[in-house]
């Protein structure tokens, strides 16, 4: 059975840096894009980048280059989502999801809840 | 990018009655569409992938159409689980994958 677990719930103040974690299980990890994906409070859905964990092969979506930093772990069979400095602004829940080459989005992580707030 | 709009924003449907959601692409996607199911408080769920393919364990109710850059989802005959948010998303270019604004479809 496939499934992606995310870390817990985080509470953090503005400025302060942050890495969630979602752990792969059930499939190869190595030979599938992990991408993450944003869901602020009342809004859609949104892509903010994917990366190949055999090679760490990673591409950001433009609206989020630079303000986060993805990566991955083949050992630990885990992809990472980092911030060095957040704002109130990424209060949002956070998605991990598995990416087929060909079908796309196929299992989701249930999801990891950033609350940045002073 | 490309730019993906769901219409209506949201649909009341009595349950019973059949539902029917449109996506429409900025440019074509060919057939490179999935649909997913958010419940509150849940994980989104994939749905359909390749515009017309069930995914596993997905009921009958639910098909996909389209391709190029207009596709729909039909919901026949809602049943109580099925009110929910629904997303379209194209995956033809991958930087980024973008997604639709939902559909929320909600007890009439």
């Amino acid at each position: 059975e496939v499934r992606l677990v995310q870390s817990a719930a985080e509470v953090k103040k503005p400025g302060e840096s942050l890495r969630i974690s979602c752990k792969a299980s059930g499939y190869s990890f190595t030979y599938y894009y992990i991408a993450w994906v944003r869901h602020m409070p009342g809004k859609g859905l949104e892509c903010m980048g994917i990366i190949y964990p055999d090679d760490s092969d990673t591409r950001y979506s433009p609206s989020f280059q630079g303000q986060v930093t993805i990566s991955a772990d083949k050992s630990l069979s885990t992809a990472y989502l980092q911030w060095n400095s957040l704002r109130a602004s990424d209060t949002a829940m956070y998605y991990c999801a598995r990416v087929r080459a060909l079908d796309g989005i196929d299992y989701w992580g249930q999801g990891t809840l950033v609350t940045v707030s002073s | 990018e490309i730019v993906m709009t769901q219409s209506p924003a949201t649909l009341s449907v009595s349950p019973g009655d059949g539902a029917t959601l449109s996506c429409r692409a900025s440019q074509t996607i060919r057939n490179n569409l999935a649909w997913y199911q958010q419940r509150p408080g849940q994980a989104p769920r994939l749905l359909i992938y390749g515009a017309t393919t069930r995914a596993i364990g997905i009921p009958a109710r639910f098909s996909g159409s389209g391709s190029g850059t207009e596709f729909t989802l039909t919901i026949s005959s809602l049943q109580s689980e099925d009110f929910a948010v629904y997303y379209c998303q194209q995956y033809s270019d991958w930087l980024p994958l973008t997604f639709g604004g939902g559909t929320k479809v909600e007890i009439k």
